[in-house]
């Protein structure tokens, strides 16, 4: 079965710590992002990447970070720095060869709640 | 710079009566457009994309969108609401060379029993 897989479905962190979060695709794309969904609003988009071991900041980057070394893997962190990092956070991937007509695919998501 | 905007935040509608939520974009040249399901505490599903190929495109679970260049819109509709339906609907713009989509805010489907 191809496609993205997050993990865990749920996670729950105290004030002060650092979580990551996993997403892995055995689509072979090229570009992964992840995003944040609040209640009742769209999708922010926290970091993308579009190729390995290169990744840009999207709208909301502070208090994340990400690595991108493997194609199949892009893991986000959620720091310390992050002051509400309350939310559903949704991993997504596209290949990159085809230009924007390209479908993006997503994960299930991760809700993430600070205890 | 591209951009959508979803005209309506929530449409309600009773189960078995026609579907339309709007969706206008924003583009300096010929769009990629594309409708997604979101349920609720899952990831975006594709519901179907438009590329320049056909204007009226069909996508799962009997919705279709047509694009209409001379009023910018890509409307979603369904002839015949099911419970099922209800959901959230994202209207996306694919980018130009940077591969970033741009989102519209989402609209909330209701389907009353």
């Amino acid at each position: 079965d191809g496609g993205i897989t997050q993990s865990p479905k749920y996670l729950f962190r105290k004030e002060g710590q650092n979580v990551t979060l996993s997403c892995e695709q055995n689509l072979n794309h090229d570009a992964m992002y992840w995003y944040r969904q609040d209640p009742g609003q769209g999708l922010r988009l926290i970091y993308y990447s579009q190729i390995v071991n290169d990744f840009q900041k999207g709208d909301i980057a502070e208090g994340y970070s990400v690595s991108r070394e493997k194609k199949e893997s892009f893991p986000l962190t959620v720091t310390s720095a992050q002051k509400n990092p309350t939310a559903f956070y949704l991993c997504a991937s596209r290949h990159r060869g085809g230009g924007a007509g390209d479908t993006q695919y997503f994960g299930p998501g991760t809700r993430l709640t600070v205890l | 710079a591209q951009s959508v905007t979803q005209l309506d935040s929530h449409v309600s509608v009773s189960e078995g009566t026609p579907v339309l939520l709007r969706c206008n974009y924003s583009s300096s040249y010929s769009p990629s457009l594309f409708w997604y399901v979101q349920h609720p505490n899952k990831g975006l599903q594709l519901l179907l994309k438009y590329t320049s190929a056909a204007t009226l495109v069909k996508g799962i679970n009997g919705f279709e969108a047509e694009f209409k260049k001379s009023e910018t819109s890509f409307h979603l509709t369904k002839p015949s609401a099911h419970m099922s339906d209800a959901a959230e609907y994202f209207c996306v713009t694919g980018s130009g060379g940077s591969y970033i989509p741009t989102f519209g805010r989402g609209t909330s489907l209701i389907v009353h029993p």
